[in-house]
């Protein structure tokens, strides 16, 4: 599976968007692009993925670049229950390829 | 939808005992659920992977006799830290697959397992 590259860290004011980056430059074409987040002493939670198309749902918004080298996650009304670390994650599509392996994500710190 | 628990939450026992942990799937079957295991301030490392009615695949460095797992329905996988010691002290997670189009794994709360 492709490597990822967050930041270690960022900040958002409270009721801002929230934009996160992730770089996965060696992605291949059968790799999707997978968003947890993890709140403290809690278990991941499933955000958005996507493989080449922009995606939105009810949390966020996934936008892929058009060589799928980078994408952002979107969090457009960040609130303090948002501050967590979230990671980015590069899985292949293939039947029997569901590990998934985490980096050491970006830790959003939302700001009142 | 696509809920996953686990029990207990927490658990504290003594060295040499062994502790069973429960992951269940609430509202969907999961041929395939995975045991992560996190230490603090790390990331998550993936322990086994977990197929209903077949052995479990254990990642290299995880010893199969000492984390035993079961799956025994496809709703329900235990993992069993056999004569625990402290260095056994984790935050264990489990998941489940749930089909979403694409296959998409959905995480348990946790268990926070510390042992005296």
């Amino acid at each position: 599976d492709a490597k990822t590259t967050q930041p270690p860290s960022m900040d958002c004011a409270e009721g801002r968007a929230a934009n996160l980056p992730c770089n996965h430059s060696t992605i291949s074409g059968n790799e999707y692009v997978y968003w947890y987040r993890q709140i403290h002493s809690q278990g991941p939670q499933y955000i958005i993925h996507g493989l080449k198309n922009n995606e939105t749902n009810e949390m966020a918004s996934l936008i892929i670049t058009e060589d799928r080298k980078s994408s952002t996650l979107i969090l457009p009304h960040a609130t303090l229950r948002d501050t967590a670390v979230y990671y980015c994650i590069v899985r292949n599509s293939g039947a029997g390829s569901y590990q998934l392996t985490f980096g050491k994500g970006t830790k959003l710190s939302v700001i009142p | 939808g696509a809920v996953v628990s686990q029990h207990p939450s927490w658990v504290i026992c003594k060295s040499g005992t062994s502790v069973k942990i429960e992951c269940r799937s609430l509202d969907f079957q999961a041929t395939t659920m995975f045991w992560y295991r996190q230490f603090p301030k790390q990331s998550l490392m993936l322990m086994a992977t977990s197929n209903e009615g077949s052995k479990a695949t254990y990642e290299q460095g995880v010893e199969k006799d000492k984390f035993l797992i079961n799956h025994a329905s496809l709703t329900l996988s235990t993992l069993t830290v056999t004569s625990a010691h402290p260095e056994d002290s984790s935050f264990y997670i489990c998941s489940a697959m749930y089909q979403q189009g694409q296959e998409t794994q959905y995480f348990g709360p946790g268990t926070r397992l510390l042992v005296l």
